[in-house]
């Protein structure tokens, strides 16, 4: 069954530095997020992309954070000078197409931990 | 905005126990809802789904009903067991717009044998 990857699975990395987490979503899906967990708190919506821009962005994702596609498989997410804050659980999610019954797929996770 | 709102947890049960986590959202037009669980040390995976009202979503002995007169969708189980022990989460994707899932807080459910 086809299934979305994430890699790193734990990325640890000094505050002010920068980090690339990577996803490779489910080949033939259109739609692609990005979503965070703090610790014991709900998961959130970061970030949408389709058809190679941004469809919609949340409060979180601000100048410190991109996405990019940047070869037709990988989806990344940067961020370019961390913060304690920013350690969390990322997830990347895709889908096929939008509506019902269309699901997102996750994929495990990239464990950030910012020191 | 969308919003949902879940129990508050944790919830602790016996083996066998039944089992209902209340889910209720706060969003325009139709959406839809989703259960999702998140095992220790694991991803999301999703539970459970449905799209329009009066639908169950079933999956696992989980069973959860879109009620849109009260704007819930509780999750039931009959008999829970040791391995259902996880983080169920309560979600809704909007009708319109681009898909993002909107997620209640989550609920730790620990079962004891």
């Amino acid at each position: 069954e086809p299934e979305v990857t994430q890699t790193p699975s734990h990325q640890v990395t000094q505050m002010g530095q920068e980090v690339i987490l990577r996803c490779v979503p489910i080949s033939n899906h259109l739609y692609f997020y990005w979503y965070r967990q703090i610790l014991g708190q709900k998961v959130e919506f970061l970030v949408s992309f389709y058809n190679n821009e941004i469809s919609e962005k949340s409060e979180i994702f601000d100048d410190q954070f991109s996405v990019e596609r940047p070869d037709g498989s990988n989806f990344t997410l940067k961020i370019r000078s961390t913060k304690l804050e920013d350690s969390a659980m990322y997830f990347c999610a895709s889908t096929l197409q939008t509506g019902a019954p269309h699901e997102q797929y996750f994929g495990p996770g990239t464990r950030l931990t910012v020191t | 905005g969308n919003s949902v709102t879940q129990m508050e947890g944790p919830v602790t049960l016996s083996e066998e126990a039944f089992l209902t986590i209340n889910c209720t959202y706060t969003a325009t037009g139709y959406p839809s809802l989703f259960w999702y669980v998140q095992y220790p040390g694991e991803g999301l995976q999703l539970l459970l789904k449905a799209t329009k009202a009066d639908d169950k979503g079933s999956n696992k002995g989980f069973e959860a009903t879109y009620r849109k007169e009260t704007t819930s969708f509780h999750l039931e189980k009959g008999s829970v067991q040791v391995s259902d022990s996880a983080v169920y989460f309560c979600a809704l994707r909007a009708f319109f717009g681009n898909e993002k899932l909107t997620f209640g807080t989550g609920t730790r459910l620990t079962i004891i044998p």
